[in-house]
């Protein structure tokens, strides 16, 4: 019943700290997502991966950097972290060939002082 | 590329009454269309979707959506709303099989007045 989990859930870095946060899926899901919403902006998408070992920049990639080594694995790592990365961050995942349903982790809420 | 745009940033709507969200679209293909709620602190949840076929579509918690080609609409709509319905609600498209994603529009939040 798990779906898609996310840690930590809140988090509060200094500038040029990094950190990464973690996503997991137990749906077998090959296609995973990391987006960002902020207030009135809806959510812009960082990165994505279509498998294991594969992955892709989206609309919003500059001071963040993915991997996937396995299916159920997407950690977002934030280098020398910046005010302006002070959003909520949401994980998603999805099956490949699907039309684009997408399942939500709750979100980690990350604010950079 | 694909774009969507929800005209309406808040919604005010006393309990017990319709409710309708607007959604128009951009895509030079038949689209994928989604309507996602976000309950405050929470993920997005999977309302309802349309890929093809009847073009008034059922969700869950009593939504329904139309899809509009014409129009480059779909809209979200309630005969009654509760106030647990209050909420952020975010339309997004897909341009299919999910490689990049969804594109979501930026939200309307939905106030319920007793």
């Amino acid at each position: 019943n798990a779906g898609v989990t996310q840690t930590p859930k809140f988090r509060i870095l200094k500038i040029g700290q990094s950190m990464t946060l973690q996503c997991t899926q137990d749906m077998n899901h090959n296609y995973m997502y990391w987006y960002r919403q902020d207030p009135g902006m809806g959510l812009k998408l960082i990165y994505y991966s279509v498998g294991a070992g594969i992955t892709d920049k989206g609309e919003v990639p500059n001071g963040y950097n993915v991997s996937r080594s396995t299916t159920e694995d997407f950690p977002l790592r934030l280098e020398l972290a910046a005010p302006s990365q002070t959003s909520v961050y949401f994980c998603a995942s999805g099956v490949a060939g699907d039309t684009g349903e997408l399942f939500f982790g709750e979100g980690s809420r990350l604010t950079v002082l | 590329a694909q774009s969507v745009t929800q005209p309406d940033i808040h919604i005010t709507v006393s309990e017990g009454a319709s409710l309708e969200l607007r959604c128009n679209y951009s895509y030079g293909a038949t689209p994928y269309l989604f309507w996602y709620v976000q309950s405050p602190g929470q993920g997005l949840q999977l309302l309802l979707k349309y890929f093809s076929g009847d073009t008034l579509v059922q969700g869950i918690k009593g939504f329904e959506a139309e899809f509009k080609r014409s129009q480059s609409s779909f809209n979200l709509r309630k005969p009654s709303v509760h106030w647990s319905d209050a909420a952020e609600y975010f339309c997004a498209v897909a341009s299919g099989g999910g490689a990049d994603g969804l594109t979501f529009g930026k939200g309307t939040h939905l106030i319920i007045q007793p």
